[in-house]
């Protein structure tokens, strides 16, 4: 699969506890964004990066971060999780630095109990 | 401040009936807008932008500058057009703005 992938698929963790989610972008693609979905919300937005760079910020709490490796991977972690954390977390990925065509992952779904 | 309002959590339609999926945006400059995707079970992905002015699946949305509007529309409802329909806006260039989504409809199309 050259499209986006992300790791793992679902994740179930306790409160107070940090977890990372990894995400690859599709081939020849440097940008990646990272969002939250959640019922109340929607599609939030969290942060992106270009080519190891980070590039723009949203709504991400200082509890969450995120970083984008030389491979052009990126992970997001997120630690002193509440149960609010609990969310699918959409990655996505894109050629240009600030792309209206963003390629979406399958998405991890965390939930935090 | 860059904002994209779906005002309908949740719309039902009979197969055969008209759709329209309401997308209003707040932006002071010349935004492109867009329309995403997300079938069951799918990855969320691009349905059509306003710039191309296409159809794609039936689906066609026109940009009204006075009514700050993108609603999606399609004259026929089909069952797998049922989905959630996210409304996004790409504002003007200023190295800090990537695309900014609504919160979505979830269509559901009854046949």
């Amino acid at each position: 699969d050259s499209g986006v992938t992300q790791t793992p698929k679902h994740l179930i963790t306790a409160t107070g506890q940090r977890v990372t989610l990894r995400c690859s972008p599709r081939s020849g693609d440097l940008s990646v964004y990272w969002y939250q979905q959640s019922l109340d919300q929607g599609l939030q937005f969290l942060i992106q990066y270009y080519n190891g760079e980070e590039r723009a910020k949203g709504n991400i709490l200082e509890r969450f971060s995120a970083q984008q490796f030389p491979d052009l991977h990126s992970e997001l972690n997120l630690s002193s999780l509440e149960l609010g954390d609990s969310a699918l977390y959409f990655c996505a990925s894109s050629q240009r630095i600030n792309s209206y065509e963003q390629y979406f992952g399958p998405g991890t779904r965390l939930t935090v109990t | 401040a860059q904002r994209v309002t779906q005002p309908e959590k949740l719309l039902s339609v009979f197969k055969g009936a008209p759709v329209e999926l309401k997308c209003n945006y707040s932006y002071s400059g010349s935004p492109e807008l867009f329309w995403y995707v997300q079938y069951s079970r799918q990855r969320l992905q691009l349905l059509l932008r306003h710039i191309s002015r296409e159809s794609i699946k039936g689906f066609t949305a026109d940009l009204n500058k006075g009514e700050t509007s993108f609603h999606l529309k399609k004259p026929f409802a089909q069952e797998e057009d049922s989905a959630m329909y996210y409304c996004a806006l790409n504002g003007e260039y200023s190295g800090n703005t990537p695309l900014v989504f609504g919160k979505g409809t979830r269509l559901s199309v009854i046949a």
